[in-house]
């Protein structure tokens, strides 16, 4: 389980609060990116990042921030703006493209309560 | 807009029967295909991935067929076994905005192999 690792794997937020979501790659790829997981939606990207200082926003941005400040780190912030923010977040790197191999993290699941 | 549709949802099977996942995409300027299985609790991960240049690619139990004219590829298991039952993913590379290829993900199926 190497490569791409995602923290916390279980992650529990009050209404109202920012969390901030770690993804870290030691696999030296350029591209970065967050899916969302719903069931019945399959994965819906939020953001992406082709290289460092540089990103995009995906079909979901809306109420997510992110940063790619270093290669390996690509952090999301899930605002109180989200307003469905309960979900499964994954995050993934590919070498170059999106025609390329994505190589995925563990994931983390996120909890409004 | 930009979207990939895949189907069957569910597909239940007994064991070493084969199983076809379909999926169709909407832009013709597509040109990666790739399919993923995600077993329950765990990460996505390839299993086999396809490119326009190609109409069929097969790698031991798993093979991946592409019809460019009418925009649809399809995922053949044969000989299913238990540890087959995960939930699948198709996709296909699309152009963003600033002209990144990105990939567009289909809903999954999720396949199910009884012994």
């Amino acid at each position: 389980d190497g490569g791409i690792t995602q923290s916390p794997k279980y992650l529990f937020r009050k209404e109202g609060q920012n969390v901030t979501l770690s993804c870290e790659q030691n696999l030296n790829h350029d591209a970065m990116y967050w899916y969302r997981q719903d069931p019945g939606q399959g994965l819906r990207l939020i953001y992406y990042s082709q290289i460092v200082n540089d990103f995009q926003k995906g079909d979901i941005a809306e109420g997510y921030s992110v940063s790619r400040e270093k290669k390996e780190s690509f952090p999301l912030t899930v605002t109180s703006a989200q307003k469905n923010p309960t979900a499964f977040y994954l995050c993934a790197s590919s070498a170059g493209t999106g025609e390329t191999e994505a190589f995925f993290g563990q994931g983390t699941r996120l909890t409004v309560v | 807009g930009e979207n990939v549709e895949q189907h069957p949802s569910t597909l239940s099977v007994q064991e070493g029967d084969s199983a076809v996942i379909k999926c169709t995409y909407s832009d013709s300027a597509s040109n990666y295909f790739p399919w993923y299985k995600q077993e329950l609790g765990k990460r996505p991960q390839l299993i086999i991935d396809i490119r326009s240049n190609v109409g069929e690619k097969k790698d031991q139990r798993i093979a991946v067929t592409l019809n460019k004219t009418a925009k649809h590829f399809s995922l053949h298991i044969t000989e299913t076994q238990p540890e087959d039952s995960a939930v699948y993913f198709c996709a296909a590379s699309m152009e963003g905005n600033t002209g990144f290829q990105k990939l567009v993900f289909g809903t999954g199926t999720r396949l199910l192999v009884s012994p």
